[in-house]
């Protein structure tokens, strides 16, 4: 079974570029999650959908900070413009929503800005 | 504010003892608890949960003991072996989100 995909893994970027993380969740669910992994915080949620729609995005740190799932098979994490601070991994994840099932990661996007 | 603390930032253990890891957490609302495993250049994996109507919940080698009282949990690993070696997140939900709040991890060597 496919699990959670990200693409790209690794990117690499000058300070001020626009940078595009993509996501596609595991058939079926209905749940999406974007987090943020740094050593000072750990895993950090940044915003999370149900069926397409945001319901929390507390945890987007600014507005440079946005993200779209335009289809229940795909979302978008896009940074603009791009600050060296934004270096982390980021993960996706899915799951069914509302249900115990845990949620399922993907091998996240490392992103670093120059 | 860190709701979810894992104080033991890593923890080394010989392989076929006990391996304990523990999670605290701040919030009484909480009522769902995971654990998952990470090992480098890869994503969480989901190992093992709890409701807060359990105190323990088993699985293989791994158990997980939820103290509502004091508001902790811990992660036991028995035998412990070499493959275990990873990243451990203790993670919290409250009942009416699907939103996990993770600690910041516990990093576990095991060796021979």
């Amino acid at each position: 079974d496919a699990g959670v995909i990200q693409s790209p893994r690794h990117e690499v970027t000058e300070m001020g570029q626009e940078v595009t993380l993509r996501c596609k969740p595991i058939s079926g669910h209905n749940s999406l999650f974007w987090y943020r992994q740094t050593m000072m915080r750990g895993l950090e949620l940044l915003i999370y959908f149900n069926n397409n729609v945001p319901i929390d995005d507390s945890g987007m740190p600014e507005d440079r900070f946005s993200a779209k799932m335009p289809n229940a098979s795909f979302s978008t994490l896009k940074i603009q413009p791009s600050e060296p601070r934004d270096s982390a991994v980021y993960f996706c994840a899915s799951s069914l929503q509302g249900s115990n099932q845990p949620q399922h990661f993907g091998d996240g996007t490392r992103l670093s800005i120059l | 504010d860190q709701q979810v603390k894992q104080n033991s930032p890593s923890l080394s253990v010989q392989e076929g003892r006990i391996s304990i890891l523990n999670c605290d957490y701040t919030n009484s609302m909480f009522d769902y608890f995971l654990w998952y495993k990470k090992y480098p250049a890869e994503g969480p994996t989901f190992l093992i949960s709890i409701s807060s109507i359990k105190d323990k919940n088993e699985d293989g080698r791994f158990t997980v003991f939820l103290n509502k009282s004091a508001k902790h949990l811990s992660l036991h690993i028995v035998p412990s072996q070499p493959g275990d070696s990873a990243v451990y997140f203790c993670a919290a939900r409250r009942g009416n989100t699907d939103k996990l709040i993770f600690g910041t991890g516990t990093r576990l060597q095991v060796f021979p």
